[in-house]
């Protein structure tokens, strides 16, 4: 079984500049989710989509970030601008649905640098 | 609010000796409790969860780990540790009543020396 998929792997950008990421989760996983690691503290929630709509985003700094998922597979974050604090791995996740007691599989995560 | 502790940043163990990495947790309602691994440069690795049942659960790799409600617990633990077991470990809660919201502890290093 594939596992998910997220592209670039790691990316360097200039502060005020802006990115995108992609993420393919597991075929038939109906529950997508975007995590943002900074560097030595847990991953943290960014925003969840059940299909192609967002359960949760009460965490994402709606100002600059931006995620979709229109046709309820793959979905996109972009960051629009860039700032120093958004330095950090973004992960992406999937889970069979949102029930609370599935495990979410995580992809290997896009390592971001804003310079 | 819900919230995950891992009082340990890093737990150092000899190869061969049994291993344990503590974990505590606040929610206000039923737990689900996950343990997931991380190993440099790749994403998180779902390691075993309790859900409800049984208070030990058995995982991934001779993983298991013991459910304790009275003192909030989720520890992680193997009876023998391997080198291969270096890595970072993340202990994570859900709770039903508080949006369901996977929260995650801060990490604890797990460093086994042969």
């Amino acid at each position: 079984e594939a596992g998910v998929a997220q592209s670039p792997r790691y990316k360097i950008i200039e502060k005020r500049q802006s990115v995108a990421f992609w993420c393919n989760p597991i075929s038939g996983h109906a529950t997508l989710y975007w995590y943002q690691q900074i560097l030595g503290q847990g991953p943290k929630l960014l925003i969840q989509f059940q299909n192609n709509g967002v359960v949760d985003d009460s965490q994402l700094p709606k100002d600059r970030f931006s995620a979709e998922r229109l046709k309820g597979v793959d979905s996109t974050l972009k960051i629009q601008p860039a700032k120093l604090e958004d330095s950090a791995v973004y992960l992406c996740a999937s889970s069979l649905d949102q029930d609370f007691y599935n495990e979410q599989f995580f992809g290997p995560g896009t390592r971001l640098t804003v310079l | 609010a819900q919230s995950v502790a891992q009082p340990e940043d890093q737990v150092n163990v000899a190869e061969g000796n049994p291993l344990t990495v503590k974990c505590t947790y606040s929610v206000s309602g039923n737990p689900y409790l996950f343990w997931y691994v991380q190993y440099p440069n790749r994403g998180l690795q779902f390691l075993l969860k309790y859900i409800t049942g049984d208070n030990l659960v058995k995982g991934s790799y001779g993983f298991e780990a013991e459910f304790n409600k009275s003192q909030t617990s989720f520890h992680l633990k193997k009876p023998s540790a391997l080198v291969s077991d270096s890595a970072l470990y993340f202990c994570a809660v859900r709770a039903s009543n508080q949006g369901g919201k996977l929260i995650f502890g801060q990490g604890t290093e797990l460093s086994v020396k042969p």
